[in-house]
Parts: C-alpha cells; structure tokens; sequence
C-alpha cells in the first residue's frame, strides 16, 4: 500500500515569505506527528496530532510555525516568515495508533531552502 | 526520556556482522528500546524493537543486558546497501510522551565492499 507521501519534496523561498508543507499519512492511521531534521542531526519532534487535535505542540519552536489537521487526515505545516534558519528537511510521519505506537511511518521529507 | 549515547561512525565489510551499542544509562522501568534506521534523502525506518534479553527478527537482532542500561544492534552479513544512519531511541510512548520520538545524532555506519 502507500507510505506517507509528502509535497513538495523541494521548496525554496525567500526570507519573509509564507510557506506550507502538506503530509498525507497512510490511510487508516490515527496518529500524525511532524518533525525537522538539520544537517548532520536526528530528526526533532515539532508537533504531534491524534485525529483532528493537536495533542503535543510542545515542539514548534516559535509562534511562527502552525499545523493543522483538519479532517483527520492530511496535514499541513505552515510557516509565517520564514528565517534562514527556518532551512531543514520536514519530515511527517504517522502511526496507527495513539500513545502506544513506538513504529512510526516516514515520509520521504520536504527539503526547505530559505535564501 | 533517557538520553541515548551511540558512536557517531562505524565501518564494516560485505559479509561481516556489525554491532552497534547504544548506553542509556537512566532508562526507566517502563523504557523501550527502538532502533531505526535511515538512508540519504529519506525518512528514517524502523527496524526492531525490544524490553529485555534478545529480540530477532529478519532484519536484525536486539541484545538487552539485564540491567538494561545499554542495548546493541546486531546486523549480519552486512552489504553496501546497509550503509545507513542507525538510531537508538528509548521511551515508552505509552504515556505521557504521547508517542513522539526523540532522536540523537545517531550511528553513521558505512559499509566497503
């Protein structure tokens, strides 16, 4: 069946500009997290949801990163102005259940530039 | 969540068993071990999971000391295409870290033919 896919694989943008991840999970799973991974580190957990909530956003580093899930499915990273130091892969994984599921789901990442 | 000490790098021929240790040396009595892996350019995956003693599976074995404070992977016959980044993760995700994973700077392992 399908993984996780996430688009776009590649975004470049301008310091100040607004940008949007999306991250399909496989169907059927309830849980969606997002993290950042820097060159030459793990990955960082930024956000956690469990269906349509945010159940742990303790991980977004300022106001200017938001993420929503509205019907329960797709998700959608959003980032207001971004910074030079916004630049990372974006990963999004999902899992099928909630606070159990130590197997998570990785998609392929989104490489975001910010020049 | 314990906090995980792993080498940064290791390498290894075609065809021989690698073994990566990982210390965490607060692991709680509820911690899991969880080990994954990740290529260049793609998100990490899991490999293998275990509590105690030794967990096998077709891709790899776990080895879990008593004490429980340190855990080593175990890859056979490695080849070129287990030339990876190796993480070990220790948590329960059963509770109050409502399952989100908290990854180190990982094992680069680099495999020469």
């Amino acid at each position: 069946g399908a993984g996780v896919s996430q688009t776009p694989s590649n975004k470049v943008t301008e310091k100040g500009k607004y940008v949007e991840l999306r991250c399909d999970p496989i169907s059927g799973h309830t849980a969606l997290y997002w993290y950042r991974q820097s060159l030459g580190q793990g990955p960082e957990f930024l956000i956690y949801f469990q269906g349509t909530g945010a159940a742990d956003d303790s991980g977004l580093p300022n106001d200017r990163f938001f993420a929503v899930r509205p019907e329960g499915s797709v998700s959608t990273l959003k980032i207001q102005r971004t910074e030079r130091g916004d630049s990372a892969v974006y990963l999004c994984a999902s899992s099928r259940g909630s606070s159990g599921e130590m197997e998570q789901f990785f998609g392929p990442g989104t490489r975001l530039t910010v020049l | 969540l314990a906090k995980t000490t792993q080498p940064i790098s290791m390498d290894s021929y075609e065809g021989q068993e690698v073994n990566i240790t990982c210390s965490h040396n607060n692991i709680a009595t509820n911690d899991y071990i969880t080990w994954y892996q990740q290529f260049p350019s793609q998100g990490p995956r899991f490999i293998i999971q275990g509590y105690k003693t030794k967990v096998t599976n077709e891709v790899a074995s776990l080895f879990i000391p008593a004490d429980r404070k340190s855990s080593t992977l175990s890859l056979p016959r490695v080849s070129l295409s287990d030339t990876a980044v190796y993480y070990c993760l220790v948590g329960d995700g059963r509770g109050s870290t409502l399952g989100r994973l908290y990854f180190g700077r990982g094992t680069q392992l680099t495999v020469w033919p």
